[in-house]
């Protein structure tokens, strides 16, 4: 069954530290998302990904955030200069057009810790 | 007022036992309900998806929509103790344009043990 892959599992870094997650979609899915989730709290948006550009954004996801998709299967999210509060596990999720565009399909997560 | 609420439990039933997770929200633009099973240091896993109000039934587990109490549920029969995991429910606007994109807005999630 195709699945959503992540790498890496976990990623320390320092603050101020530029950190690159990344992510391979299912292969026929054309709407990319990441997510997070702080310990405890709500799975939260960051943004949205579909036709080589962003369609949305949520606040979180300001200036420190980008989203790239640099070939056919891999969908990064980058954070330019770690702060303390971005520890959390990033998700990234992958779905299909048309009727299917909300079943949203999750990866296994990147646990960011910044030191 | 939070846009989406989900008691966060935990809840303890015995195996075989049925099982009821709910959760509230006060955006009435929703459309799009779907129920994740989060197991410990994992990723959601989408178990149930429902387009607007009404019942969706898939094996152990059926979906309700009550848009008109902007409430939904989870059942599950015959609870088994692999079930034990944190449930979230996420729902999203029926929001045409961008690529249809829909963000999806998360509840808490309820932790769920099913003792054997």
């Amino acid at each position: 069954e195709p699945e959503v892959t992540q790498t890496p599992s976990h990623q320390v870094t320092q603050m101020g530290q530029e950190v690159i997650l990344r992510c391979v979609p299912i292969s026929n899915h054309l709407y990319f998302y990441w997510y997070r989730q702080i310990l405890g709290q709500k799975v939260e948006f960051l943004v949205s990904f579909y036709n080589n550009e962003i369609s949305e954004k949520s606040e979180i996801f300001d200036d420190q955030f980008s989203v790239e998709r640099p070939d056919g299967s891999n969908f990064t999210l980058k954070i330019r200069s770690t702060k303390l509060e971005d520890s959390a596990m990033y998700f990234c999720a992958s779905s299909l057009t048309s009727d299917k565009v909300n079943e949203q399909f999750f990866g296994p997560g990147t646990r960011l810790t910044v030191l | 007022q939070k846009e989406v609420e989900q008691d966060p439990g935990p809840l303890s039933v015995p195996e075989g036992a049925i099982v009821s997770l709910n959760c509230t929200y006060s955006n009435s633009a929703f459309q799009y309900f779907m129920w994740y099973r989060q197991y410990s240091r994992k990723g959601p896993e989408l178990l149930m998806y429902t387009y607007s109000s009404g019942n969706k039934e898939d094996g152990r587990f059926t979906a309700q929509v009550d848009k008109s109490s902007k409430y939904i549920s989870l059942f599950i029969r015959d609870s088994q103790p692999s079930d034990s995991a944190t449930y979230l429910c996420a729902m999203s606007a029926d929001r045409r344009g961008a690529g249809n994109n829909r963000k999806l807005i998360w509840g808490l999630g309820t932790s769920l043990a099913v003792n054997p």
